[in-house]
């Protein structure tokens, strides 16, 4: 089975402070996706990444940036949090080819204050 | 259904019944579908997936139905258990695997 995880499960940062969002996957797949959750919203693709040091912007880059340094792990960082990056961010993996599924981890509940 | 403005829609079953969920997807290009479901404080966990040359495919308890003509996407849940309760939504790929849309989801609350 595919695990993904995310380092922290709730995080709470003050506003302006650098957030460091940690994701690792264990089934060697080429592609990382960093979401966020918000309600009635569905998911919104942020960022993700198809190979090391490689990334593409989603639909709502703003104020987040990545790193994608091992294959394994996938970073989302907020350099200067604000109040409206409160949020779960979901990240997720997924091998290259067509007709799969996404693997997501449990999830980090960021509050910002 | 899938939910406009900020409150999911739900769905009371009582435990024992069978549940149907419905989706209404956007593109009439996309080509695979998949069912999550999301558990309080969990991650989305993979349900069942269909392609688009399939009308119908079965699960463990649970069947996605899909209707092109209308751009509809269904899941049904048989026999509904308590362990059911949870946010499901559907998702779309249209093409290439980067492109996920996914829809709002709707809440399932099982009553005993």
């Amino acid at each position: 089975d595919v695990k993904v995880t995310q380092s922290s499960r709730y995080l709470v940062k003050r506003t302006g402070e650098k957030v460091f969002l940690e994701c690792v996957q264990d089934m060697d797949h080429e592609n990382m996706f960093w979401y966020r959750q918000d309600p009635g919203l569905g998911l919104r693709l942020i960022y993700f990444s198809y190979d090391v040091k490689m990334k593409e912007k989603g639909d709502i880059p703003e104020g987040y940036s990545v790193s994608r340094e091992k294959k394994e792990r996938f970073s989302l960082i907020l350099e200067s949090a604000s109040t409206n990056q409160t949020s779960m961010y979901l990240c997720a993996s997924i091998m290259t080819g067509r007709d799969s599924p996404l693997h997501f981890g449990n999830g980090t509940r960021l509050t910002v204050t | 259904g899938e939910s406009v403005g900020l409150h999911l829609p739900t769905l009371s079953v009582q435990e024992g019944d069978n549940s149907i969920i419905n989706c209404a997807y956007s593109n009439s290009a996309s080509d695979y579908f998949i069912w999550y479901k999301q558990e309080s404080g969990k991650g989305p966990q993979f349900i069942i997936d269909i392609r688009s040359n399939m009308d119908k495919r079965q699960g463990q308890r649970v069947t996605v139905l899909l209707n092109k003509t209308v751009k509809h996407l269904s899941l049904q849940i048989a026999a509904t258990q308590p362990g059911d309760s949870a946010v499901y939504f559907c998702a779309e790929i249209m093409g290439s695997w980067g492109k996920f849309q996914f829809g709002a989801g709707t809440q399932v609350v099982v009553t005993p």
